[in-house]
Formats: C-alpha cells, structure tokens, sequence
C-alpha cells in the first residue's frame, strides 16, 4: 500500500521566515496528493492537492508541487505569520482503496 | 457550502455506556469516511461508506458499529470501549467513492474519553 513520510517536528520560526515542510511518498499507480491542516482542538482543513505530475497547488501563501521524479510534495511559504501555527499532514489516495494515507504530521510554531 | 458537522463535540462515557456519534453532510457526496486521531498522530481511518454501504472496515473491534441510514448521515455506535479508545473522531466525505482525485472534507470531530 501507499506511504507518506513527513519531517519530523516541531518547526519553530520566526514571523517572515520562510517555510518547507518536507514530504515524499510511496505509491503503485498515480496517486492524489494533500496537504491538510488542522488548527489546535478542530479537524483537518484542506489546505491544497495536486492530482497529477508536475502540478502545483496553491493556498493562502502555501505551494506544493507534485515530484513524480522525486516522489515528493515539499509545503513551501515564503513569509509564515503566527496564524500559521498549527500541524501540517501531507497524504496520499491511492487508485485501489481510495482512503487517505497520513504522514505523522509536523507541527509548526510561528514566534512573533 | 463544504461543511460536515459532527455531534456531540465531546463524549464522556463508561465502559458499560452505549452511545452514538452522528455525522451529516448536505453536499451531495457519495462516500463517507470515520477516521480515529490518537493525540499528536496522524488520523487512522476506521470504515467508509460508498453509496450507504460499507466497503472497508479496517479491522475494527466490533464495539464499534457504523451504520449509513442515508446518503447524508453517517453513524458511529459506541458499545463497551475501553480506555484506550479514547480519541478524536472525525468523519469525512468526498464526492464520488471512484475517484481517488476527490477532496475529502473533514468535519470538527468528536472527542471520546471513556472511563
């Protein structure tokens, strides 16, 4: 089956800072990339996808791009606010179950 | 509108309790999905629903009995847990049960601490 594997956390910077969370994936077939987020005591909101090679989703400031040549889909923000500071998954869908696959999660701390 | 609600937001309960968690959706999706979140990992999913029927079950202790009455709602009956079932759970829905391109839309979860 599908894995994801996140950086470990927490990431702590400072407001402006730029940020990357690191994610790569195993997976047979073409699976859809997320990003979810979620915000201390609340579920996970999406924060961006991608469904197919070479494309980059885009939220809020954030940016992903699916890697097929890396299997990766690293979160970037140029400038983090402490509004950003929540926990960040990256997941997977694989074509045969159609579930979601989490990786661990890593937290992030904006300072101001 | 992309809400899923779920109630109640928290669950205290013994172990000899029999409770229910009630999950809804009005966007129209055909699948539905509950998911356990142990505190600070990742959500584990538990069962999902592809047009009010249930096509996994990951393995799940059969104190937990999901039930779909129709396209909108979903259930979670709770019978004789044990401490360690102490969680967040969250349902979720997407569109279409085919397609694994469709977003999953989480609701807010209820958080269960048996006693």
């Amino acid at each position: 089956g599908n894995s994801v594997t996140q950086m470990e956390g927490p990431v702590t910077l400072s407001e402006e800072a730029f940020l990357t969370i690191n994610c790569t994936y195993t997976a047979t077939g073409y699976p859809s990339l997320f990003w979810y987020v979620q915000y201390p005591g609340e579920g996970l909101q999406l924060l961006l996808k991608a469904t197919k090679a070479d494309d980059k989703g885009s939220n809020k400031g954030f940016e992903a791009t699916y890697r097929k040549e890396t299997t990766s889909f690293h979160l970037e923000k140029g400038s983090v606010q402490v509004s950003d500071s929540a926990v960040y998954f990256c997941a997977s869908t694989d074509t045969g179950r159609r579930a979601l696959t989490f990786g661990s999660g890593t937290r992030l701390q904006v300072q101001p | 509108d992309t809400e899923v609600t779920q109630t109640p937001k928290h669950l205290v309960m013994g172990m000899t309790n029999k409770k229910s968690l009630k999950c809804e959706q009005h966007m129209g999706h055909r699948a539905m999905y509950w998911y356990k979140q142990k505190a600070k990992k990742p959500p584990e999913l538990m069962f999902v629903y592809s047009y009010e029927k249930l096509s996994i079950n990951e393995s799940v202790p059969s104190r937990f009995s999901p039930e779909c009455p129709n396209s909108s709602l979903l259930n979670l009956h709770l019978h004789a847990l044990q401490p360690e079932d102490s969680a967040l759970y969250l349902c979720a829905s997407s569109l279409s049960p085919g397609r694994s391109t469709d977003t999953q839309y989480f609701g807010p979860g209820t958080r269960l601490t048996v006693l």
